[in-house]
């Protein structure tokens, strides 16, 4: 069975930029989280999604923004794009938001 | 502020060892405890979960679980190379709401 994908692998966006990144769970999840990792820490919560209604958000400013669809897969906005962004995203996926989380491969995003 | 808290490391073993990873956290409703592996460039990989009080084994790896003490770990046995990683205990409290928390993770270096 096909794991969690992401798309784009690496992104090189400039300052004041906008991006979207994308996730595809595992077939048959419905919930999918979204992480920042930063070089030397964990992962991050950003946001938390469950059958299309957001169900958690961290500490993360409005400019991070994101959804679900209805066939599960998601997006991760970031608008105006500052340096100290520039990061691994991490999409996961879990069956519900009460289980296991799978993570995708991630997309790293460098901002200059 | 909900807190993990694992040493940095690096931990050292030799090649057949048993490695013992450490995780200690601040949130007393915390109910599920996770242990991904994450190599360099990579993406967490989950390797263990466990619910309850007690030890869970799954091939060469066991978590332990000590609600009291707040306190998990992680053993691998016979230690090889390739469980040279960065481990990142995660947990997660009794909603379905709230976000899994991580470690900023150990660095394990098994020397062959």
């Amino acid at each position: 069975d096909a794991g969690v994908t992401q798309s784009p692998t690496h992104l090189i966006k400039t300052r004041g930029q906008h991006v979207t990144l994308r996730c595809s769970p595992i077939s048959g999840h419905k919930s999918v989280s979204w992480y920042q990792q930063v070089l030397g820490q964990g992962p991050q919560f950003i946001f938390q999604y469950y059958e299309k209604e957001e169900r958690g958000r961290g500490n993360f400013p409005d400019r991070f923004s994101a959804r679900q669809f209805p066939n599960y897969s998601s997006e991760l906005n970031v608008n105006a794009l500052l340096l100290g962004d520039s990061a691994l995203y991490l999409c996961a996926s879990s069956p519900d938001v009460h289980y296991e989380q799978y993570f995708g491969p991630g997309t790293r995003l460098t901002v200059t | 502020q909900k807190e993990v808290e694992q040493n940095s490391g690096p931990l050292s073993v030799p090649e057949g060892a048993i490695a013992s990873l450490n995780c200690t956290y601040s949130d007393r409703g915390s109910q599920s405890f996770f242990w991904y592996r994450q190599y360099s460039g990579k993406s967490p990989e989950l390797i263990m979960f466990i619910y309850s009080n007690g030890d869970k084994e799954d091939g060469r790896f066991t978590a332990q679980l000590n609600k009291a003490s707040q306190y998990v770990s992680l053993l691998i046995r016979d230690s090889q190379p390739s469980d040279s990683a960065t481990y990142l205990c995660a947990v997660k409290g009794n909603s379905g709401n709230t976000p899994l928390v991580f470690g900023k993770g150990t660095r394990l270096s098994v020397i062959a």
